[in-house]
């Protein structure tokens, strides 16, 4: 089964920082799924990739996928307090429907 | 467009009781899915539905589980004889697969059970 690394576990920045986080998956990757939780609620959807070398930016974020390292990167300018919280991938299991997920990344920000 | 809705947010039961949530998915969505997430860990996925059809199920979901879907809109999950294994937090997320393979799945705010 495909199984998504994800890292560093955790991460504590200063406010005004960049930050990246990255997904690692054991399998190709046919597409990947960014979302962010805050404790104890559901998923934000941030992004999608699909193609190998495909880069989408939303605000301040910006999410990259090299299918040749089967590996997603997510990229925080000038990080702010309201982007902490749990950043998780997630990738569907060939041609299922359902996604498989890592175990997610904790941000914090100190203002 | 409300997005997905759960209910209850939150259900503290006793061990043996059984547990039912609901979720509504957004109106034109004709996928629901439900996941498990325990402390720590990304969310595992239990089961889908197509319209009405229950699709796929995981080996997660044990005999104890039961997912309803009966007019492809709103879905139940029901838990019998609920364990303390069973705590977790409760995902609904639904999507409407597009073309290229692009299928967003959103999600709701979770059900947070505790079994004491």
């Amino acid at each position: 089964s495909q199984e998504l690394e994800q890292s560093p576990q955790s991460l504590i920045v200063q406010e005004g920082k960049n930050l990246t986080i990255n997904c690692t998956s054991s399998k190709t990757l046919y597409g990947l799924y960014w979302y962010k939780q805050k404790y104890g609620e559901g998923l934000i959807f941030l992004m999608m990739l699909q193609k190998g070398g495909e880069e989408k930016s939303h605000e301040k974020i910006t999410a990259k996928l090299d299918e040749k390292k089967q590996q997603s990167s997510l990229h925080i300018t000038a990080s702010q307090p309201s982007h902490a919280g749990i950043y998780l991938c997630g990738a569907h299991t060939g041609a299922n429907s359902k996604l498989t997920f890592g175990k997610g990344i904790t941000l914090s920000v100190r203002p | 467009d409300t997005g997905v809705s759960q209910d209850p947010r939150h259900k503290i039961t006793k061990r043996g009781q059984n547990v039912t949530f609901r979720c509504d998915p957004i109106s034109e969505h004709n996928r629901l899915y439900w996941y498990r997430q325990t402390l720590g860990q990304g969310p595992e996925f239990l089961t889908y539905f197509q319209n009405e059809a229950q699709l796929e199920k995981s080996r997660l979901l044990s005999d104890r589980f039961s997912a309803e879907r009966p007019k492809g809109s709103f879905s139940t999950l029901e838990i019998q004889r609920t364990e303390q294994g069973d705590s977790a937090m409760y995902l609904c997320a639904s999507s409407y697969p597009g073309g290229g393979g692009q299928e967003t799945q959103y999600f709701g705010p979770g059900t947070r059970l505790l079994v004491l």
